[in-house]
């Protein structure tokens, strides 16, 4: 099950929102969880089930989708936003991720 | 807190086995699955297995069959990873991560701070 992410690089300036996009070569339901992951550390969750918050998680961060199609909204845009963002599914297994979208300053 | 710390970077030969270690604190040890991914230099996540703490169970990605065991110590909380039959593209940075509690989620709600395997001759 391929999870393709798009764009691979977003160039977004601070304040402003940002729209990522994760797609499922065969639909996974709900069963996706998004990450954020800067340089040097482990990735952190964002999300599950396609759009249920994860703890401590800011409300800027929002998912949506179902099927086949998912989407991370980040609404205002914080410099420590500023990271690379991974979609996983885990409808089936093997577990998989998405290649990654880098969101810069733009 | 909840917290899982894992073992120091390794160096590898090619054909040689590893086994990394991640030890959690913070919660109930047997109650949550332990996942591992890994990270190339500079690319994705990829996912390896996962081992049930509480019964010994695994499920291990197709591509390491055979080559992955996933075992767990409960009387000092702590995960281990084997890996044999190294090869150049087996170095990467190695993440332990505990599954999140809910139904038919197999997200990672924490992650160990990684574990970097070298393999090189």
């Amino acid at each position: 099950l391929v999870m393709t992410q798009s764009p691979a690089t977003l160039s977004v300036s601070p304040g402003e929102r940002a729209t990522l996009s994760c797609r499922a070569s065969q639909s996974i339901s709900s069963s996706l969880a998004w990450y954020q992951q800067k340089p040097g550390q482990a990735p952190r969750l964002l999300i599950y089930g396609a759009s249920t918050r994860a703890i401590d998680i800011p409300a800027r961060f929002s998912g949506s989708g179902s099927g086949t199609e998912f989407t991370l909204t980040i609404s205002s845009l914080q410099s420590e936003d500023f990271a690379v963002y991974f979609c996983q599914q885990y409808n089936s297994w093997p577990i998989t991720f998405g290649q990654g979208t880098r969101l810069e300053i733009k | 807190q909840v917290q899982l710390v894992q073992s120091g970077a390794e160096v590898k030969k090619p054909g040689a086995s590893v086994k990394l270690s991640c030890k959690t604190s913070g919660y109930t040890f047997s109650e949550y699955f332990i996942h591992w991914v890994r990270q190339a230099p500079g690319q994705g996540l990829e996912w390896l297995g996962r081992s049930n703490p509480k019964s010994g169970a695994t499920n291990y990605a197709q591509k390491f069959q055979g080559r992955v065991t996933m075992t767990s110590d409960a009387s000092i909380s702590t995960a281990y990873m084997d890996l044999s039959r190294l090869g150049s593209d087996d170095t990467a940075v190695y993440f332990c991560a505990r599954e999140t509690i809910c139904i038919g989620c197999h997200a990672f709600d924490i992650w160990g701070q990684g574990t970097l395997v070298t393999v090189s001759s």
